[in-house]
């Protein structure tokens, strides 16, 4: 199993274009998440997914958008980067959510807006 | 404001010796507490999950515990090796909220040979 993988490791963006990161995961896991990790602080969940075709908002969603169309994939839409969003992007997944599962995170996607 | 502290932000020891981290945590009421190992440039790797009425959790030279009357958790590693340089971040789940983990921002952990 290759677990969760995240493309692209890293990115410059200019202010206001847009870009989609990759999420995979082969672990046939129900849930994803997608969380942001700025320096010094904790990780922040931005959208997460309970199955193919439902997503809900976490903490900080505003300026991203997510699709689920597979158990699979999970892709994160940056529309109209801004410097705010430069950060490091995890894609995590679970077979459960709520209760003693464990969260497999990917490696990561390094986002720098200019 | 559910909140996860940890200390110390960061820490130094020689190679195996041993050390503890702490976690204290406003979360109430919680349905568990997990610790991660974050290597630099990589994502969180699961290291222990404590439900609320657990005590002590180990994984190998990882041992977690925690006293829900306080609200602290400890993560102590026992003699250390090089390859546990990393943050060490611990994470609340609060009951109700599903899909909700709130992380600490992580105790980075050098060690030296």
């Amino acid at each position: 199993n290759a677990g969760v993988t995240q493309t692209p490791k890293f990115r410059i963006l200019k202010i206001g274009q847009s870009m989609t990161l990759q999420c995979t995961q082969d672990m046939n896991h129900n849930y994803m998440y997608w969380y942001r990790q700025d320096p010094g602080m904790g990780l922040k969940l931005i959208y997460y997914s309970v199955g193919a075709g439902i997503t809900d908002k976490g903490e900080v969603p505003n300026g991203y958008n997510v699709s689920r169309s597979t158990t699979e994939d999970f892709p994160l839409r940056l529309e109209l980067a801004a410097p705010s969003q430069t950060s490091v992007y995890f894609c995590a997944s679970s077979y459960l959510a709520g209760g003693g599962e464990t969260q497999y995170f990917g490696p990561g996607t390094r986002l720098l807006v200019l | 404001k559910n909140q996860v502290e940890q200390s110390p932000q960061s820490l130094i020891i020689l190679e195996g010796k041993n050390c503890t981290l702490q976690c204290n945590y406003t979360v109430s009421p919680f349905s568990n507490l997990r610790w991660y190992k974050q290597d630099t440039g990589r994502g969180p790797v699961s290291l222990t999950i404590m439900t609320f009425s657990e005590n002590t959790k180990s994984n190998g030279r990882y041992t977690a515990t925690l006293d829900a009357d306080t609200k602290q958790s400890s993560l102590h590693i026992t003699a250390s090796q090089l390859s546990d340089s990393a943050s060490y971040i611990c994470v609340v789940s609060p009951i109700g909220g599903t899909y909700k983990y709130i992380f600490g921002t992580g105790t980075r952990l050098k060690v030296l040979a």
